[in-house]
């Protein structure tokens, strides 16, 4: 069974510093990744995909990820971070191949932009 | 727009009552979902349906049922049976393929 892990539940970061949310997934096939953002008492909206192709992804509002196949991991990263990015942020893995097409999801990381 | 409704944003349940939750989408999406999110967790599958009148199983469905009678809707019943209902509940849908899913805006759900 797959699985997702975010190493950091909070992770607090001043305005304009850059920030890494870490995520590793394990899963015994391959998988099609994601990043989510949610602001409070919202759902969640897409961030970035990693399909196929390029293993450097970029997404919306300046972030992007790094799918690493050997390390299992696929890190959101932003070099310049602002208060408005304060949000939960979901990493989030489908397995090819399978019919369920559901998401299993990490535990979630807090992002505090601080002025 | 095309999109994802969910209601009520609120919802409150008394003790041995079912409540049911809406979903219904306009994306003419064939896949839809239900997620649990509890705080400090990630959300957790309840129910899916790929088809109508088609649903599974998810890792959480005990104390829940859905029912999939037309393509955009996808309603969520909390039973009695379940003993801790209290959550954030997610309802997404996807096209065919590799499309990301959509998600709703939620409805939380409380004990009085």
């Amino acid at each position: 069974a797959q699985s997702v892990t975010q190493l950091d539940s909070q992770v607090p970061v001043f305005e304009e510093a850059p920030v890494e949310l870490r995520c590793n997934y394990s899963s015994s096939v391959s998988v099609y990744l994601f990043w989510y953002v949610q602001y409070p008492n919202q759902g969640l909206q897409l961030l970035l995909k990693y399909l196929s192709g390029s293993t450097l992804v970029k997404g919306i509002n300046g972030f992007e990820a790094e799918f690493n196949k050997s390390q299992t991991s696929f890190h959101l990263r932003k070099p310049s971070v602002h208060i408005s990015d304060t949000a939960e942020y979901f990493c989030a893995v489908s397995e090819l191949d399978t019919g369920r097409r559901a998401l299993t999801f990490g535990s979630g990381t807090r992002l505090q932009v601080q002025p | 727009d095309g999109g994802i409704t969910q209601s009520p944003k609120y919802l409150f349940r008394k003790e041995g009552q079912n409540v049911t939750l809406s979903c219904e989408q306009n994306l003419n999406h064939d896949a839809m979902y239900w997620y649990r999110q509890d705080p400090g967790q990630g959300l957790r599958l309840i129910y899916y349906s790929q088809i109508v009148n088609d649903f599974q199983k998810g890792d959480i469905a005990e104390g829940y049922s859905v029912s999939r009678e037309k393509k955009e809707s996808f309603p969520l019943t909390v039973t009695s049976a379940q003993k801790n209902p209290t959550a954030f509940y997610l309802c997404a849908s996807t096209a065919t393929g590799n499309q990301p899913q959509h998600f709703g805006d939620g409805t939380r759900l409380s004990i009085l």
